[in-house]
């Protein structure tokens, strides 16, 4: 079955650190990929997706490109801040599904001044 | 505009009690989904409605569960018999039709514990 597998946090860096948090999955068929995150007290949101191979989602930084020769999307940031102190998911939607997102498990980070 | 909202934000219930917990969709999306988060667990899905109807109810864990969108916006999700393992976050999202490379929009979920 479909399944997606996070680095397991927590992530613990200074500002102005890079940061990388691995994902891979697995799927039959052409699956979606996104990247949702988690501020503290806050909803699931949409940091950035990418819908076909090689494509490379983008927001406020961060990256990621869908790789399916080694099926991962694994999310980057040169320089991370405070602010982006948060819990990240990775998440697959198959084509040949309804649209159901499938989680990883979460990955913690914590930044520090 | 709005977003997805969710009621109660907070329920806490005794086992075995039956309770209900209420999703307002944005407006004019015909896709809604519920997941449940387990502490330190990512969402896993549990029902998905396109317009009135559920289309894939596949993740239900049992029967004690059950969805129902009558009018194709706002969905109640029922839990009969509660039990201790059904405490749990459950979240609400929705998207305009459904398609697997639209943004699901989520809700702050409700926090469901079962004493």
């Amino acid at each position: 079955g479909n399944s997606v597998t996070q680095m397991e946090g927590p992530v613990t860096l200074s500002e102005e650190a890079f940061l990388t948090i691995n994902c891979t999955y697995t799927a039959t068929g052409y699956p979606s990929l996104f990247w949702y995150v988690q501020y503290p007290g806050e909803g699931l949101q949409l940091l950035l997706k990418a819908t076909k191979a090689d494509d490379k989602g983008s927001n406020k930084g961060f990256e990621a490109t869908y790789r399916k020769e080694t099926t991962s999307f694994h999310l980057e940031k040169g320089s991370v801040q405070v602010s982006d102190s948060a819990v990240y998911f990775c998440a697959l939607s198959d084509r040949g599904n309804t649209g159901k997102l499938i989680f990883g498990q979460g990955t913690t980070l914590q930044v520090k001044p | 505009g709005a977003g997805v909202s969710q009621t109660p934000s907070n329920k806490v219930t005794e086992k075995g009690k039956y309770v209900e917990l209420r999703c307002d969709p944005i407006s004019g999306h015909t896709a809604l989904y519920w997941y449940r988060q387990s502490l330190g667990q990512g969402p896993e899905f549990l029902i998905y409605f396109q317009g009135t109807g559920a289309a894939d109810d596949s993740g239900l864990p049992n029967d004690r569960f059950f969805a129902v969108r009558p009018e194709g916006s706002v969905s109640t999700l029922k839990i009969q018999r509660t039990e201790r393992g059904d405490s749990a976050v459950y979240l609400c999202a929705s998207s305009f039709t459904g398609s697997s490379q639209e943004t699901q929009y989520f809700g702050p979920g409700t926090r469901l514990l079962v004493l």
